[in-house]
């Protein structure tokens, strides 16, 4: 599975989009981006994921380059619950194993 | 839906003690996860079954550490004898994979639970 590259933290303000970003330039043509958060204490929760299009659920939008080696989540309107860290990972069709990286934590601040 | 379900929450144990973690994955879903998070580490996976069967266990750290999974709706973490570094959340995850996706509709979406968080003195 291909490696990924993220910022180690970002802030946001809440009411207001957070965009975070992810590298993924050795991704391959059948892997998936993926996106999970972790909430202090908690186990990650899956947010939304995506092959080449751009894809938005209730929880987040994923624009995927079209080169398809970055890609950006974004939550169009940030609550200080979506504190959190947030995993990009980058997985073929298969399923199987998740490998998670650092990750970029959010701070979303009234 | 309960989720999945993981027990103890917390356990505390002395150094050289027998642990064993539970973990009741979600009805139906075919494939589970055994993942540790540390500080130091991050979050990593130490093994993962699916339709029972042991597929990946390269994450295992040592021979102190065994999982199990008798049945579809029970895994086992065991760590005999446990150690100080052995002190972690472990994270208990499932989903549908393979062929049976196509009655679930998922997308490999792995459910996690709550964790137990291990304290080895």
């Amino acid at each position: 599975d291909a490696k990924t590259t993220q910022p180690p933290s970002m802030d946001c303000a809440e009411g207001r989009a957070a965009n975070l970003p992810c590298n993924h330039s050795t991704i391959s043509g059948n892997e998936y981006v993926y996106w999970y958060r972790q909430i202090h204490s908690q186990g990650p929760q899956y947010i939304i994921h995506g092959l080449k299009n751009n894809e938005t659920n209730e929880m987040a939008s994923l624009i995927i380059t079209e080169d398809r080696k970055s890609s950006t989540l974004i939550l169009p309107h940030a609550t200080l619950r979506d504190t959190a860290v947030y995993y990009c990972i980058v997985r073929g069709p298969q399923g199987g194993k998740l490998i998670f990286g650092q990750g970029t934590e959010l701070s979303v601040k009234p | 839906d309960a989720g999945v379900i993981q027990s103890p929450r917390h356990e505390v144990t002395e150094m050289g003690q027998e642990v064993t973690l539970r973990c009741k994955p979600i009805s139906g879903h075919n494939s589970l996860f055994w993942y540790r998070q540390t500080m130091m580490r991050g979050l990593e996976l130490l093994i993962y079954f699916n339709n029972n069967v042991p597929i990946d266990d390269s994450g295992m750290p040592e021979d102190r550490f065994s999982a199990k999974m008798p049945n579809a709706s029970f895994s086992t973490l065991k760590i005999q004898p446990s150690e100080p570094r052995d002190s972690a959340v472990y994270f208990c995850a499932s989903t549908v994979s393979g062929g049976a996706q196509k009655f679930f509709g998922s997308y490999n979406e792995q459910f996690f639970g709550p964790g137990t968080r291990l304290t080895v003195l």
